[in-house]
C-alpha cells in the first residue's frame, strides 16, 4: 500500500527566504506526483505536476522535483511572500490507480 | 483552468437527518469523479470513486449505505450521507478528472463543510 509522507509538518519562515518542502512515498512505481495548495477552509489549487518520466517542473516561482528511484519529491519555493501561507500538499499515482493517495501536508506560513 | 463546483459549500443539520452535496465540472464532462473527507488538521482521504452510469467503488471501511453516490451524468455526481450523526461532521471535497488532458490533472471542488449537530 502506498504512504506518503511529508515532512517538516508545520514551517514558519520570514519573507523573502527559499525554502523546501519536502515528500516521501514508499512505492516508487508512481504514475506521476502532484503538488497543490489548500488555504484554511478551501478546496485545493494545483500548483505543479510531475509525470514519472520527468525529473522537475517549473512554475514562476516554484520548482517540484522528482527522484522515483528514492521515492522522493521536493518543492522549492522561492523568495516567499506571505500570500504563500497554505498547507502544501503532496499526492501520487500509482499504476492504473485511478486514485490520488495523499501526504498529511506541510502547513507554511510566511511572516511578513 | 478547469473548474469544479460544490454545493452546498457549508450545511449545518441535526442528527438523524440526510444531507446531499453536489459536485458539478463546469466545462468538461467527467465519467470519473472522486470523493475525499479532510479532517482537521489531516489530509485528504479518499472514500470513493464515482463513475458515470454505474456503481460507486467504495474505499475500504467506508460505508456505501450511509454515503451514496450517484454519477447520473458527466458532469454531475451527488453524495448524501443518510442519518447523519456527529462523528459525519467534516469537510467533503470532490474532485473530477478531465481525461481530455493529456497530463489527466484531476481538479478539486471548493469543499462542503458539514456540521451534524
Amino acid at each position: 500500500k502506498q504512504e506518503v509522507t511529508q515532512i517538516p509538518a508545520a514551517l514558519s519562515v520570514p519573507e523573502g527566504e527559499n525554502l523546501v518542502l519536502n515528500c516521501s512515498f514508499t512505492d516508487s512505481a508512481i504514475y506521476n506526483l502532484q503538488w497543490f495548495r489548500q488555504d484554511p477552509g478551501k478546496g485545493l489549487t494545483s500548483l505543479l505536476l510531475i509525470q514519472s518520466s520527468q525529473r522537475e517542473q517549473t512554475s514562476g516561482r516554484l520548482n517540484a522535483s522528482l527522484d522515483k528511484s528514492s521515492g522522493r519529491s521536493t518543492l522549492y519555493i522561492a523568495a516567499s511572500q506571505p500570500g504563500d501561507s497554505a498547507t502544501y500538499l503532496c499526492a501520487v499515482r500509482v499504476g492504473s490507480a485511478r486514485q490520488l493517495t495523499f501526504g498529511s501536508g506541510t502547513q507554511l506560513t510566511v511572516l511578513p | 483552468g478547469a473548474v469544479v463546483s460544490q454545493h452546498p459549500s457549508w450545511v449545518i443539520c441535526k442528527s438523524g437527518t440526510s444531507v446531499k452535496i453536489e459536485c458539478r465540472s463546469l466545462d468538461f464532462q467527467a465519467t470519473t469523479m472522486f470523493w475525499y473527507r479532510q479532517f482537521p488538521k489531516q489530509s485528504l482521504m479518499l472514500m470513493a470513486t464515482s463513475n458515470e452510469g454505474s456503481k460507486a467503488t467504495y474505499e475500504q471501511g467506508v460505508e456505501k449505505d450511509k454515503f451514496l453516490i450517484n454519477h447520473a451524468s458527466l458532469t454531475l455526481s451527488t453524495l448524501t450521507v443518510t442519518s447523519a450523526h456527529p462523528e459525519d461532521s467534516s469537510f467533503y471535497i470532490c474532485s473530477a478528472r478531465d481525461e481530455t488532458v493529456s497530463q489527466e490533472t484531476q481538479y478539486f471542488g471548493p469543499g462542503t463543510r458539514l456540521l451534524v449537530l
